[in-house]
């Protein structure tokens, strides 16, 4: 069965560094997405992707945040200039795109990513 | 503004138990309901949805979840727990009248299931 995949499972950055988590969604979607999920909180939309466009984005992805498709297969999230309250864990999903907000989204693994 | 709430953070059912995870939601409009588990280390893995229909919806490993309008309530259920459903439930909604596509989740439950 087809599954959102992520790299690095677990990125540790200095305050400040740009990081770049990657997703590889599944191939025949075309609806993309970041969540993050602070330690102990629930869930938070960031961002939705589609056909190389931001189609809705959150309070929460601020000018530090950014979003690309480099290829056919990667959708990655940038963090510019991280700080310490970004330290979260990173959810990448994906939809098939039919065109209805009843798709299900398909979850990756996660990035755990810690801001030193 | 639509929000979730999940009541409970933690539920435990000894093994051959019902289960019950409890899951209240607040959308302007009428919602479109998920279950999502998230077993450690793992990604978030999808459960069951209630887009319209029957209220009963039937999911993956045996859980199903009943849609409740009056009590706007999407509490998910299995009728006999197993030791390998321990895992973390997250409750997620989106509101039909929103034109985008984010969902908006619930704090997690976390479910122990006991031998």
């Amino acid at each position: 069965e087809p599954e959102v995949t992520q790299t690095p499972s677990h990125q540790v950055t200095q305050m400040g560094q740009e990081v770049i988590l990657r997703c590889v969604p599944i191939s025949n979607h075309l609806y993309f997405y970041w969540y993050r999920q602070i330690l102990g909180q629930k869930v938070e939309f960031l961002v939705s992707f589609y056909n190389n466009e931001i189609s809705e984005k959150s309070e929460i992805f601020d000018d530090q945040f950014s979003v690309e498709r480099p290829d056919g297969s990667n959708f990655t999230l940038k963090i510019r200039s991280t700080k310490l309250e970004d330290s979260a864990m990173y959810f990448c999903a994906s939809t098939r795109g039919l065109g209805t907000s009843t798709d299900t989204q398909y979850f990756g693994p996660g990035t755990r990513l810690t801001v030193l | 503004a639509q929000s979730v709430a999940q009541p409970e953070d933690q539920v435990n059912v000894a093994e051959g138990n019902p289960l019950t995870v409890k899951c209240t939601y607040s959308v302007s409009g009428n919602p479109y309901l998920f279950w999502y588990v998230q077993y450690p280390n793992r990604g978030l893995q999808f459960l069951l949805k209630y887009i319209t229909g029957d209220n009963l919806v039937k999911g993956s490993y045996g859980f199903e979840a009943e849609f409740n309008k009056s009590q706007t309530s999407f509490h998910l259920k299995k009728p006999s727990a197993l030791v390998s459903d321990s895992a973390l439930y997250f409750c997620a909604v989106r509101d039909r009248s929103n034109s985008g596509y984010a969902l908006n989740f619930g704090k997690g439950t976390s479910l122990l299931v006991t031998p």
